[in-house]
C-alpha cells in the first residue's frame, strides 16, 4: 500500500511569490489533513477534508493560504503571496476513519514539503 | 485550549538502556494518544495508537501507556539501539468542535543512542 506522498519535498521561494504544495492521500482514506511545523513550534493543525468537503479550517493563519482537494483525491495548499513567517515544514496526512478505530495507526503522515520564503 | 508537553527536551543514553519518555497533556477529553517518531529531514512514522479506554499498547521493544485522568502518557524504550535515535512526537486527538478532529502535538524529545 502506497503512503501519503507529498511534493515537492523542498521549495525555496521569495516572498511575494506563489507556491502549491500537493498532497496524495492513502487510496480510500476519506479524511485528509494538512499540518505544518514552524521553526522552533510544535506542529500545528491547519485544516481537515471530509472527501472534496472542508470539514474544518480554523487553524489556517489567513486568507493568504487556500486549499483544495479535488474530486476528493489529492490536495493541494496554495500561499499566496507568500510571506518570510511562512516558511516551516506542511505535512499532509490521512486516516481512513476519524477515531483510527479501524486502523491501528490512526494518522498516517507524508514526508513533508519543507518551505523556506527568502 | 489543549497543551502537550514532552520531558525531557533531548535525551542521550548509551546502548543497550532501557529508558521512558514522558509525555502530558492539560485536557483529559482526548479520544486517543499517538506516538510518532520523526528521523531528521523526513515524516512522521506512527509507532503506536493508544485509545482513550485503553491502558497501554506494545509493539517490539516499545511500551506506551496512557492514563487519561491524570493526563499523562509515557513511552518505554526497551534495550535502546542506536537505531532508535530520533525525535519522538506524542499527539493526543480531541474534538475541535467542528465536527472535525485534531491532534494537538508536543515539542517532541530528541533520542540519541550513543554506541
Amino acid at each position: 500500500e502506497a503512503g501519503v506522498t507529498q511534493f515537492p519535498s523542498h521549495s525555496v521561494i521569495e516572498k511575494g511569490q506563489t507556491v502549491t504544495l500537493r498532497c496524495d492521500p492513502i487510496s480510500g482514506h476519506d479524511n485528509l489533513y494538512w499540518y505544518r511545523r514552524v521553526m522552533g513550534k510544535e506542529i500545528k493543525f491547519l485544516l481537515h477534508f471530509v472527501k472534496e468537503s472542508k470539514q474544518d479550517e480554523s487553524g489556517m493563519p489567513n486568507n493568504r493560504f487556500l486549499a483544495e482537494r479535488t474530486g476528493g483525491t489529492y490536495s493541494t495548499l496554495k500561499v499566496q503571496p507568500a510571506e518570510l513567517e511562512d516558511s516551516g515544514v506542511y505535512f499532509c496526512a490521512s486516516s481512513q476513519d476519524l477515531w483510527g478505530f479501524l486502523d491501528n495507526y490512526g494518522y498516517t503522515f507524508g514526508s513533508g514539503t519543507r518551505l523556506t520564503v527568502v | 485550549k489543549q497543551e502537550v508537553t514532552q520531558i525531557p527536551a533531548a535525551l542521550s543514553v548509551p546502548e543497550g538502556e532501557n529508558l521512558v519518555l514522558n509525555c502530558s497533556f492539560t485536557d483529559s477529553a482526548i479520544y486517543n494518544l499517538q506516538w510518532f517518531r520523526q528521523d531528521p529531514g523526513k515524516g512522521l512514522t506512527s509507532l503506536l495508537l493508544i485509545q482513550s479506554s485503553q491502558r497501554e499498547q506494545t509493539s517490539g521493544r516499545l511500551n506506551a501507556s496512557l492514563d487519561k485522568s491524570s493526563g499523562r502518557s509515557t513511552l518505554y524504550i526497551a534495550a535502546s539501539q542506536p537505531g532508535d535515535s530520533a525525535t519522538y512526537l506524542c499527539a493526543v486527538k480531541r474534538n475541535s468542535g467542528a465536527g472535525s478532529y485534531q491532534l494537538t502535538f508536543g515539542k517532541g524529545t530528541k533520542l540519541s543512542v550513543i554506541p
